[in-house]
């Protein structure tokens, strides 16, 4: 069975410092992707990735992706209050479209 | 991207009754896919939607609980039925657009009084 295990699970940090958020996979994969919901809301896509060593930046996020650990990143830097939300990966079972999502972080970057 | 409109956006039912779904999306798509998240929970694939053929249900949900119809390769409905307090969560459908990922609905928020 696939597993997607995500942590830390809850996350409380200051504005201004840096952060790294892990998505541990258990089978491999094709795709890896990571969410963005705030609350009460459905999911943002932020990042695709789609080969081993892949990096991906948007602003103070930048994901990365090693296959062969089957261990995805999400490094925040310089964090700032409106980071704050719950952030997900979702890894899709090769030969399918299924995602099977990652158990979340809740980040709450403080001001 | 693909642009999904769900509704409703959230409802508050009483147990035993049913309620239903509605996902419209932009395009044509094959698959689409409906996903629960309790309450301060990850996602959990429901089913698959196929059209012209029956869902493919994960394990954990049945057909007689949670039926999806996909008339059109636009359109899908899923049912809650006989709901329960178990069953507040939010529903969710998405469809897969390849190396772009899911696009998701907005979400209908279901609470069971």
């Amino acid at each position: 069975e696939l597993k997607v295990e995500q942590n830390p699970l809850f996350l409380s940090m200051q504005e201004g410092k840096n952060y790294t958020i892990y998505c541990n996979y258990s089978t491999t994969s094709d795709r890896l992707y990571w969410y963005r919901q705030d609350p009460g809301k459905s999911l943002e896509s932020l990042f695709v990735l789609l080969s081993n060593g892949a990096v991906k930046q948007e602003g103070r996020l930048m994901a990365s992706l090693d296959t062969k650990a089957r261990l995805s990143t999400l490094h925040i830097t310089a964090a700032v209050h409106d980071l704050s939300a719950t952030y997900f990966c979702a890894v899709v079972i090769s030969g399918t479209y299924k995602y099977i999502f990652g158990t979340g972080t809740r980040l709450k970057v403080l001001a | 991207s693909a642009v999904i409109s769900q509704k409703p956006s959230r409802d508050i039912c009483q147990r035993g009754t049913s309620l239903t779904i509605q996902c419209q999306v932009d395009s044509q798509v094959t698959m689409m896919f409906w996903y629960r998240q309790q309450p301060g929970q990850s996602l959990t694939l429901i089913a698959t939607a196929n059209q012209g053929s029956e869902a493919t249900y994960e394990s954990g949900f049945v057909i007689d609980k949670f039926p999806i119809s996909r008339p059109n390769l636009t359109f899908s409905t899923l049912t809650v039925s006989n709901m329960s307090p178990e069953d507040s969560s939010i529903y969710l459908c998405s469809v897969d657009k390849g190396t772009y990922g899911y696009t998701f609905g907005s979400g209908t928020r279901l609470t069971v009084v």
